[in-house]
C-alpha cells in the first residue's frame, strides 16, 4: 500500500495564485522529499525535509512537515503556466531497509 | 538533464516476451533505483541496488529481475510478459542510496504489451 497520499488529486488555479499540496504518510520517517513530473518526463527533485526539521524553502517553494500528524505540504507561490505538473511526496522509512515510498501525486494546472 | 541515461525510449513486444531495460547512472552515484508507473498504481518502487548489491526490495513480480554491473549501469529483466506490465519503467540513481539523498530520475522507457 501507499506510504504517501496525495490531496487533493488535481488542482487548477490561474498564473500568479498560490498552490498548495498536502502530503499524509502512515509510519515514522527520516526524511521527506518533493518530486515534480511533467508529462511523460521523470521526476524531478524539489526539496528534502528532514524529520526533526518543520519548514524549508527553496524559491517559490515552501514546504512544511508535521510529524505528529504525519503531514507535509508544498506551497508554490505566484504559480506560473510552467508550474503545471505532476507533484509526489516521497518517504524514506527509518527501518533501514532504504526504500523510497511515493505518494499518488497531485496533478497541478496553472492556467495562463 | 539529470545524468541518468534509459535505453530504449521505446519498446513494444507481445505476451510471453522478454525484454531488458537498460539504465546508466549519474556520474559518481553509486545506487540505482527501479520504479513502475502505471495510471492506476501511480510510481510503484521495484528494487534497489548499490554498488553492484542488492539493497532493498518492493513490489517486484517474481518473474522481474535486475542487476548492477561493476560499471554501475543496471538492468532490468522483465519476461513472460503479460498486458498489465505495460507501463513506464524509470530508473533512478543517488550517490550513495541514502534516504537523505535525492533521486536523480532517467526520462523512462515506455513499455507496451500487445
Amino acid at each position: 500500500s501507499q506510504q504517501g497520499e496525495e490531496d487533493p488529486q488535481a488542482l487548477s488555479i490561474q498564473e500568479g495564485e498560490n498552490a498548495t499540496m498536502n502530503c499524509s504518510y502512515k509510519t515514522s520517517i527520516n526524511n521527506l522529499q518533493w518530486y515534480r513530473q511533467n508529462s511523460g518526463r521523470g521526476l524531478v527533485h524539489l526539496i528534502l525535509i528532514r524529520s526533526n526539521e518543520r519548514e524549508k524553502h527553496s524559491g517559490r517553494l515552501r514546504v512544511t512537515l508535521d510529524t505528529s500528524k504525519k503531514s507535509s505540504s508544498l506551497l508554490i507561490t505566484a504559480s506560473r503556466a510552467a508550474d503545471t505538473a505532476s507533484y509526489f511526496c516521497a518517504t524514506d522509512s527509518p527501518s533501514g531497509t532504504y526504500k523510497y515510498i511515493f505518494g499518488t501525486g497531485t496533478r497541478l494546472k496553472v492556467l495562463a | 538533464d539529470s545524468g541518468v541515461t534509459q535505453t530504449p525510449k521505446h519498446l513494444i513486444t507481445a505476451t510471453g516476451q522478454r525484454v531488458t531495460l537498460r539504465c546508466s547512472p549519474r556520474s559518481g552515484d553509486l545506487s540505482v533505483y527501479w520504479y513502475q508507473q502505471s495510471l492506476d498504481q501511480g510510481l510503484q518502487f521495484l528494487i534497489q541496488y548499490y554498488n553492484g548489491e542488492e539493497r532493498a526490495k518492493g513490489n517486484i513480480l517474481e518473474r522481474f529481475s535486475a542487476q548492477q554491473f561493476p560499471d554501475l549501469h543496471s538492468e532490468l529483466n522483465l519476461s513472460s510478459l503479460e498486458l498489465g506490465d505495460s507501463a513506464l519503467y524509470f530508473c533512478a540513481s543517488s550517490v550513495a542510496g541514502q534516504g537523505n539523498q535525492p533521486q536523480h530520475f532517467g526520462d523512462g522507457t515506455r513499455l507496451s504489451i500487445l
